[in-house]
């Protein structure tokens, strides 16, 4: 079982607060993904990160942020939540090495700004 | 255009109903494809690596194929604890590690 972590699991937040959605992993993975997902949609990739001190944004344009300040922690920030934002946020990992590619994922984040 | 499609977006069997979920792909030099389970209000859950045409990868009722233009996930006698929605991903050529996901086909078997 994959040892990545997301918090909260669930929030409901207001038009104009910011907010942090935490993503923790203990596998050691240089890489790690932010990814939005809606129902029936494909994931989104918004942000990722190559290492301490990467960051890039993905195909999908965001009105987030992240930091990558140590290898195991990956936050995303919005700073001011609209409606639009509402959806389910996925964070995700890889060690990315030629013989493991594979993405491991977090149990997500529902986000709901009223 | 690079992308990845799944079908059928739905898929209902019946216990013991063996079937086969497909996914195409039209980037040019695959450079790897992914398989993943997703349960209802979960993160995916990775299944397959898959390299080159021909490759096959199975675990437990499940069996994934890929060719040159798509790949199968192949379920055989299928119990209700396979119910979920199964991505396929690939590669994104001439990036470090960044995928296209399809949009998945949900599976649900019933007893």
């Amino acid at each position: 079982e994959a040892d990545i972590y997301q918090t909260p699991r669930y929030l409901v937040i207001g038009t104009g607060k910011k907010i942090t959605l935490e993503c923790s992993q203990t596998m050691g993975h240089d890489k790690m993904y932010w990814y939005q997902q809606d129902p029936g949609m494909e994931l989104h990739l918004i942000h990722y990160s190559y290492g301490v001190n990467s960051t890039e944004k993905g195909d999908l344009s965001s009105e987030s942020t992240v930091s990558r300040i140590r290898t195991e922690h990956f936050p995303l920030t919005l700073e001011s939540a609209r409606p639009s934002h509402t959806s389910q946020y996925l964070c995700a990992s890889s060690a990315g090495t030629t013989i493991s590619l594979e993405q491991y994922f977090g149990p997500g984040t529902r986000l709901t700004v009223t | 255009e690079d992308q990845v499609t799944q079908s059928p977006e739905a898929l209902r069997l019946q216990e013991g109903e063996s079937s086969s979920l497909n996914c195409s792909y039209t980037v040019s030099g695959l450079r790897g494809l992914f398989w993943y389970r997703q349960d209802p209000g979960k993160g995916p859950e990775f299944l397959f690596t898959l390299y080159s045409a021909g490759e096959e990868k199975e675990k437990e009722r499940l069996k994934a194929t890929l060719t040159k233009k798509e790949s199968f996930l192949h379920i055989t006698a299928p119990k209700p604890e396979d119910s979920a929605t199964y991505l396929c991903a690939v590669r994104i050529p001439g990036t470090g590690n960044q995928f296209y996901f399809g949009t998945g086909t949900s599976l649900t078997v019933i007893p």
